[in-house]
């Protein structure tokens, strides 16, 4: 079975600064990794994916995450936010090669961006 | 059409009344997925279909909620005898046939208030 943790159900950061929202995982099989957003209004966008290969996988927008197996953490970083950025920012983990591609969810991090 | 399309985009309803919620997915896509999603909730997942067949509908959460599929193509989900905690939005997602990747194409969501 699998789970995920958001950390923070809200990050509030200034413009240009660093962005961190933080996701950990639960899966009894190597899983695929997802960040999706959701702007104000909007359906659920992709942001990124890691599936298998390169750990450290970029996604639109400027942002990326780094998959790290022995932290089971998939965090999303962007490095210099933009009051665009503003959205609430969802982790979500999949079972894997050969899984029914059903998507587990975390409980989503909205960001604020302050000018 | 080029998206997911779900309609109604807006439903409010009252207490105790039946709703019909219904997801045209992207053209060929032979997988569907029904999430919910609520306040400080995240999102849940409801049920899924390959083709017409719902191999897994474990996140249903009472025998209220029921969806069909037919011609491997629109889905409906049916909200029997509404309750206010069924508010909530209401998102369809499909994928390509296959398990491949895991991306989800998600529709904008039907935004269901009961009264």
């Amino acid at each position: 079975a699998q789970s995920v943790t958001q950390l923070g159900s809200h990050v509030s950061v200034s413009e240009g600064a660093l962005v961190l929202l933080r996701c950990n995982y639960s899966s009894s099989v190597p899983p695929y990794l997802f960040w999706y957003v959701q702007y104000p209004n909007q359906g659920l966008q992709l942001l990124l994916k890691y599936t298998t290969g390169a750990t450290l996988v970029k996604g639109i927008n400027g942002f990326e995450a780094e998959f790290k197996k022995s932290e089971t953490s998939f965090h999303l970083t962007k490095p210099s936010a933009h009051m665009s950025d503003a959205a609430e920012y969802f982790c979500a983990v999949s079972g894997g090669s050969g899984n029914t591609g059903k998507l587990i969810f975390g409980q989503g991090t909205t960001l604020q961006v302050k000018p | 059409g080029a998206g997911v399309s779900q309609s109604p985009s807006n439903k409010v309803t009252e207490k105790g009344k039946d709703v019909e919620l219904r997801c045209d997915p992207i053209s060929g896509h032979t997988a569907l997925y029904w999430y919910r999603q609520s306040l400080g909730q995240g999102l849940e997942f409801l049920i899924y279909f390959q083709g017409n067949s719902a191999p897994d509908k474990s996140g249903l959460p009472s025998d209220r909620f029921s969806a069909e599929r037919t011609g491997g193509s629109v889905s409906t989900l049916t909200i029997q005898r509404t309750q206010q905690e069924d508010s909530a939005v209401y998102l369809c997602a499909s994928i390509p046939g296959g398990l491949g990747t895991g991306e989800l194409f998600f529709g904008e969501g039907s935004r269901l208030t009961v009264l």
